[in-house]
């Protein structure tokens, strides 16, 4: 089955400890994108990838790194959480080129930074 | 800025009954726009895309109309159910592809 999954789904940490949320789609996808969602705020986008060893700062990257060494995976890392980024996050991916630009989302993983 | 907004935030329809959310962006460029459904605990799922060369686009009970004059688009979802309970999402290209500019939501809610 085509899709994009998270780990964790649910993660509650402390101030300053350092984690990180898998993302990976077997979807042989070259575009993927890290975003936040928060109440008024709707869905930001806070980097992409648009291939392997690409990435880029979308509009809300402070605080947070990614990378991708492999074309399946894009972790998002939180060198040092704050509780401002406690929040519910969404990986999503695409092909590049073709007729549709949908991205394709993952289930979501839900981060408290206490 | 570029801003994708939703004019209602909230719509509670009842069941059997037409839905229209409606949606304003302020990027002249955008060339693609998305409407996205996000149910309780998942994340969005893709409903029916429109691409800026077109004004109408019909799928399975959904419909997205575009009007570039105004700066509008809406989905429009013939017989709603209940399952259609959920955030809908609609989302822009910004001309730029890949990056996805998305307004707040508006909640749909189905009375039976």
């Amino acid at each position: 089955e085509a899709q994009v999954t998270q780990n964790p789904r649910y993660l509650i940490t402390v101030t300053g400890k350092k984690l990180t949320v898998t993302c990976s789609q077997n979807m042989n996808h070259e575009y993927m994108s890290w975003y936040r969602q928060d109440p008024g705020l709707g869905l930001r986008q806070i980097y992409y990838s648009m291939n392997v060893e690409v990435t880029d700062k979308g509009d809300v990257p402070e605080g947070y790194k990614v990378s991708r060494k492999e074309k399946r995976n894009f972790p998002l890392i939180l060198e040092s959480p704050s509780p401002n980024q406690t929040s519910l996050y969404f990986c999503a991916s695409r092909p590049r080129g073709g007729v549709k630009d949908t991205q394709y989302f993952g289930p979501g993983t839900r981060l408290t930074v206490l | 800025g570029e801003s994708v907004g939703l004019h209602l935030p909230t719509l509670s329809v009842q069941e059997g009954d037409n839905s229209i959310i409606n949606c304003a962006y302020s990027n002249s460029a955008s060339d693609y726009f998305i409407w996205y459904k996000q149910e309780s605990g998942k994340g969005p799922q893709f409903i029916i895309d429109i691409r800026s060369n077109m004004d109408k686009r019909q799928g399975q009970r959904v419909t997205v109309l575009l009007n570039k004059t105004v700066k509008h688009l809406s989905l429009q979802i013939a017989a709603t159910q209940p399952g259609d309970s959920a955030v809908y999402f609609c989302a822009e290209n910004g001309g730029r592809g890949g990056k996805l500019i998305f307004g707040q939501g508006t909640e749909l809610s189905v009375k039976p």
